[in-house]
């Protein structure tokens, strides 16, 4: 089954550089991959998405690369601000609605903003 | 704020206690989600139904068991729970059915088992 690797676990950036976190995934069927921020005692909230036919996606501050040949995907954030502190999950899965299918998510990056 | 709303948002319930816990979206959604998250963990997929139909079930112990009253709905009963139960559950919902979809996830509600 699909396995996806996160890193790093924790991040400390100070305000205003960026922030960078990495994802591996193991399965070439995947081909939808979301990132979800996590504040304290809140849900996850989808941040951006990139699907398989797209390399780059981009929403202001944040910004998602894929390579599929690597099987690998980044997320980076411009222009840190206090707000970004949370956890970061990546996530990957592929069409069809089986177990086979479901949502893997990566095991999370902390990022810490200094002021 | 979240468009998906748990309630409660906090339960403590001994082992030999019946309760439930409750979540409701109202974006037309056909697709809803139980996940259970432990501290530090990320969310782990329980039960999945789609256009309000039980389409998965992660081998989730029996203990647990999931309703969809109707399309904008969707209950988790619990009972005979363990310390080991305690966590934070998540529920989502995407818009179509099929995992290649974002899920909206409410803020959870957070279980101790005593």
């Amino acid at each position: 089954g699909e396995n996806v690797e996160q890193h790093p676990s924790t991040l400390s950036v100070q305000e205003g550089d960026s922030a960078v976190i990495k994802c591996t995934y193991s399965d070439s069927a995947s081909n939808y991959f979301p990132w979800y921020k996590q504040e304290l005692g809140k849900g996850p909230q989808l941040i951006i998405d990139i699907r398989s036919n797209v390399g780059e996606k981009k929403d202001q501050r944040i910004a998602v690369t894929l390579n599929k040949t690597a099987k690998h995907f980044s997320l980076h954030i411009t222009e840190t601000q206090p707000e970004d502190s949370a956890v970061y999950f990546c996530a990957a899965s592929k069409a069809g609605y089986s177990s086979a299918s479901k949502i893997i998510f990566g095991s999370g990056t902390r990022l810490s903003i200094r002021p | 704020d979240t468009e998906v709303t748990q309630t409660p948002k906090h339960l403590v319930m001994g082992m030999t206690n019946k309760k439930s816990l409750k979540c409701e979206q109202h974006m037309g959604h056909r697709a809803m989600y139980w996940y259970k998250q432990k501290a530090k963990k990320p969310p782990e997929l329980m039960f999945v139904y789609s256009y309000e139909k039980l389409s998965i079930n992660e081998s989730v112990p029996s203990r647990f068991s999931p309703e969809c009253p109707n399309s904008s709905l969707l209950n988790l009963h619990l009972h005979a729970l363990q310390p080991e139960d305690s966590a934070l559950y998540l529920c989502a919902s995407s818009q179509l059915d099929g995992f290649g979809e974002p899920l909206h996830f409410g803020n959870g509600t957070r279980l101790t088992v005593t």
